[in-house]
């Protein structure tokens, strides 16, 4: 099946620094990809839609300049998380599908994002 | 507008009891529906999903879910608990770009 691998899996770090994410589809080309945010106890909210080649579309209240979303080729999608403060712990998870409206999503694995 | 109501944050069975997960949307479209698991610090996994065609629908670990257009539900079962599926279960329906619009999860516990 589908392979969506996330990397890492946990990170810790201080306030103000910057955190990139990686999604890799390990054996099929994703042209979209999508970012999720998940708190303790609650579902999956979509942050944004990254399509190759092309610009992010961001959900609204999600802001672009915070969340950094690179998506350079058909196998890789990052989220970069600038200056990072505690209200920015979560649990970041990506997905993603062959083509736009394709289904399933294949999700990875998440990444725990800690902000001391 | 899509979306998904769980009834149910949490939902207790003892090992062997009949699993049944509330689902219920609201699309207006001609739903994709499915239906995730999530264990502790791991991402989703998909259980089954519902496209078009037969109206129940099998997935994996023995679990199936029946797509009733009248009801606008999507309840997941499994006849018979076992430990290991104790974990959050979410249902998602899906927009024609692909969106998924998911529940705010159910809390399965087994208890042995």
């Amino acid at each position: 099946g589908a392979v969506v691998s996330q990397h890492p899996s946990r990170v810790i770090c201080k306030s103000g620094t910057s955190v990139k994410i990686e999604c890799r589809s390990l054996d099929f080309q994703a042209t979209t990809m999508f970012w999720y945010r998940q708190f303790p106890k609650q579902s999956l909210m979509l942050m944004a839609t990254s399509n190759e080649g092309s610009k992010a579309t961001y959900e609204q209240g999600v802001e672009k300049d915070k969340f950094l979303i690179n998506h350079a080729s058909l196998t890789l999608s990052t989220l970069t998380v600038t200056s990072a403060h505690p209200e920015d712990s979560s649990f970041y998870i990506c997905s993603a599908t062959l083509k736009p409206g394709d289904q399933p999503q294949h999700f990875g694995d998440g990444t725990r994002l800690s902000i001391l | 507008a899509q979306s998904v109501t769980q009834l149910g944050s949490h939902v207790s069975v003892s090992e062997g009891a009949l699993v049944l997960l509330r689902c219920n949307y609201s699309s207006s479209v001609p739903p994709y529906l499915f239906w995730y698991v999530q264990y502790p610090n791991q991402g989703l996994q998909l259980l089954l999903k519902y496209t078009t065609g037969a109206t129940l629908v099998k997935g994996i670990n023995g679990f199936e879910a029946e797509f009733k257009k009248s009801e606008t539900s999507f309840h997941l079962t499994k006849p018979s608990a076992h430990m290991s599926d104790a974990a959050e279960y979410f249902c998602a329906v899906s927009s024609t770009l692909g969106r998924l619009y998911f529940g705010r999860g159910t809390q399965l516990t087994v208890w042995p």
